[in-house]
This record gives C-alpha cells, sequence and structure tokens, in this order.
C-alpha cells in the first residue's frame, strides 16, 4: 500500500544552519509529492508540492525535488531561521472515491536557535 | 478567498461523554471535506472524507462519527469518548478532484 516514511526528530540547529529533512514514499503508480507545515498551536498549512518526477517545488526558500528512482522527496533549506521552528510533515496524494486524500508521514519537529 | 473555521479550539471532556466538532468552509462551493486526527507521538491519520451533502466515507473503524448536513459543514461526533480519542483534530478541504488540501486551525481534545 502507499505510505510515507520521514526522519524521526527532533532536529535542533543553529540559526544559519543547512536543513535536510529526508522523506521516502511507497505508492503505485507517480504520486505527487507535499511538505506541510505546522507552526506551534497552528494547523497545517502547503509549504510545497511537486506533481512528477524531477520536479522541484520551492517555497520560503524551502525546496524539496521529486526523485522517483530513490523514490525520495527530501526538504532542504539553506538557512534556516528561528521562525522555522514547526513540525513538518511530507505526504502523498492518492486516490479514492472523493479523487484525492493524502498520506502524510508522522512528522518531523525541527527547533531552530539563535 | 476561502476560509475554513474549526470550533472549539481546545476541549476537556470526560471519558463516556458525547463530542460534537464542527468546521465549516466559506467561499467555496462543493468542496470535498476530511476529518483528520493527530494522536500524541504519531502522525495524521485521515478519519473520514465527504465528497457532498450526506455522502461520508470512513478510513477507519472507531467510535467517531461523521456528519454533512450541508454543504460546507462537517461535523465529528462521538456518543461516547474514550481516553483513545484524545489528540489534535484537523479539518480539511480541497476543490473537487484538485490535490491541495487546505487545513483548518484544530480542535485540540483531551479526554480524562
Amino acid at each position: 500500500g502507499n505510505s510515507v516514511t520521514q526522519m524521526e526528530g527532533p532536529v535542533t540547529l543553529s540559526e544559519e544552519a543547512f536543513l535536510t529533512i529526508n522523506c521516502t514514499y511507497t505508492a503505485t503508480g507517480y504520486p505527487s509529492l507535499f511538505w506541510y507545515v505546522q507552526y506551534p498551536g497552528e494547523g497545517l498549512q502547503l509549504l510545497l508540492k511537486a506533481t512528477k518526477a524531477d520536479d522541484k517545488g520551492s517555497n520560503k526558500g524551502f525546496e524539496a525535488t521529486y526523485r522517483k528512482e530513490t523514490t525520495s522527496f527530501h526538504l532542504e533549506k539553506g538557512s534556516v531561521q528561528v521562525s522555522d521552528s514547526a513540525v513538518y510533515f511530507c505526504a502523498l496524494r492518492t486516490i479514492n472515491q472523493a479523487g484525492t486524500a493524502l498520506i502524510f508521514g508522522k512528522g518531523t519537529t525541527l527547533s531552530v536557535s539563535s | 478567498s476561502q476560509t475554513i473555521h474549526q470550533w472549539p479550539a481546545t476541549l476537556v471532556q470526560p471519558v463516556g461523554s458525547p463530542l460534537s466538532l464542527e468546521c465549516t468552509v466559506e467561499g467555496t462551493s462543493n468542496p470535498n471535506l476530511y476529518w483528520y486526527r493527530q494522536a500524541a507521538g504519531r502522525g495524521l491519520q485521515l478519519l473520514f472524507y465527504s465528497v457532498g451533502i450526506g455522502q461520508i466515507s470512513s478510513e477507519v473503524p472507531q467510535n467517531l462519527s461523521a456528519s454533512r448536513p450541508q454543504d460546507r459543514q462537517f461535523i465529528l461526533s462521538s456518543k461516547k469518548l474514550l481516553l483513545s480519542d484524545s489528540g489534535f483534530y484537523l479539518c480539511a478541504w480541497s476543490v473537487r478532484y484538485q490535490e491541495t488540501q487546505y487545513f483548518g486551525p484544530g480542535t485540540r481534545l483531551l479526554v480524562l
């Protein structure tokens, strides 16, 4: 079945450090892939997405490339800020009666200190 | 623009009590609607989704139920809460057959 696996947290970094959060997936076909972010006390927000192999999603300095050969969608940022502290979820889109449903990873908590 | 509302924001309920969480969407018509649960130390789990009024699909067996009495209203209910029902409940919507889902602010439920 479809599933998403992302690295266990928490990830603790200093401001301006480089960030990588690993995400791999198992799916039939070629699903769209997403990164959602959850800031403290808030709901989820779409951070970026990629719909086909080799696509690169980007937003707010974050990037992720859809790698079909390694079934991965790792999230990266060159220089993190304290305001990036949040929980990050990798997700893939699967098809059901509704036409779209998301399968999420367990989330990775990022804590950035100044 | 579209907005999604959930209430209450926080809820503390005793075991065995009933539950009703409400989600409404504004600024769109005929959305797909979803209920997710985020339990402590676990990821997000899809509980229910709906493609239209009165149409509910359940992803996992549990003591929760969902209803959609109006096009942009989605309600999560339980007749008797369990301790294991504690968690963060998120409502989401999407345009029919489009990929991106938009999430509400969530309801934090603590069952004691």
